[in-house]
């Protein structure tokens, strides 16, 4: 069936780096792609959204990409804080519910 | 945004009993969802919780297992019937707000069957 699916599942980067989270789907029907932060013990924090229709879209620190060619997602935090530290999730949206990727643990080192 | 609140927040429960899950919203939504999140893994949607009708339940899940109810707009409930140690994981409670597809959750159940 269609999958969401991440290309790492860990990641390590220093304060103050930039970290990159990549995903890639399967589904060449999903039409919106959000990315989820989930610290211990808490449930999914939206962090950023973007549509089919674009191919890139800024928050604060954030950034997201979107390359359907390829089927590819990603996730950019600027200057990564120890407060970043978490599980990152993408997730798609094709029809009525989100499909999520297995996620990637980021871990933010001093 | 919505403020959602799911009770209990964490249980450890025997095999073979049921334990029922309650998800309430600060606001009136259309679609409420249940996801389980096994360890280490990702969310799986569990069904979609209609208002005053049958939940729509994802393949590999049972109405027998999971029962659901909504009696309103803003609240649902999940029951993990007949737990074993399988059933051990994060259950959580989603909403879309105004038909938009970006969903909310709450903080999740943690639930250790013993």
């Amino acid at each position: 069936g269609e999958s969401v699916g991440l290309h790492l599942p860990t990641l390590s980067v220093q304060e103050g780096d930039n970290s990159i989270i990549n995903c890639a789907y399967s589904n060449s029907a999903s039409d919106y792609f959000i990315w989820y932060k989930q610290e211990s013990g808490k449930g999914p924090q939206f962090i950023i959204d973007i549509r089919s229709n674009m191919d890139k879209r800024q928050g604060q620190r954030v950034t997201v990409l979107l390359n359907k060619t390829v089927k590819h997602l990603s996730l950019q935090i600027a200057a990564t804080q120890p407060g970043d530290s978490a599980v990152y999730f993408c997730a798609e949206n094709s029809g009525y519910a989100l499909n999520f990727g297995k996620g990637t643990s980021l871990l933010v080192t001093p | 945004s919505a403020v959602i609140s799911q009770k209990p927040s964490r249980d450890i429960c025997q095999r073979g009993t049921s334990l029922t899950i309650q998800c309430q919203v600060d606001s009136q939504v259309t679609m409420m969802f249940w996801y389980r999140q096994q360890p280490g893994q990702s969310l799986t949607l569990i069904a979609t919780a209609n208002q005053g009708s049958e939940a729509t339940y994802e393949s590999g899940f049972v109405i027998d297992k999971f029962p659901i109810s909504r009696p309103n707009l803003t609240f649902s409930t999940l029951t993990v019937s007949n737990m074993s140690p399988e059933d051990s994981s994060i259950y959580l409670c989603s909403v879309d707000l105004d038909n938009s597809p970006k969903a909310f959750f709450g903080q999740g159940t943690r639930l250790t069957v013993v």
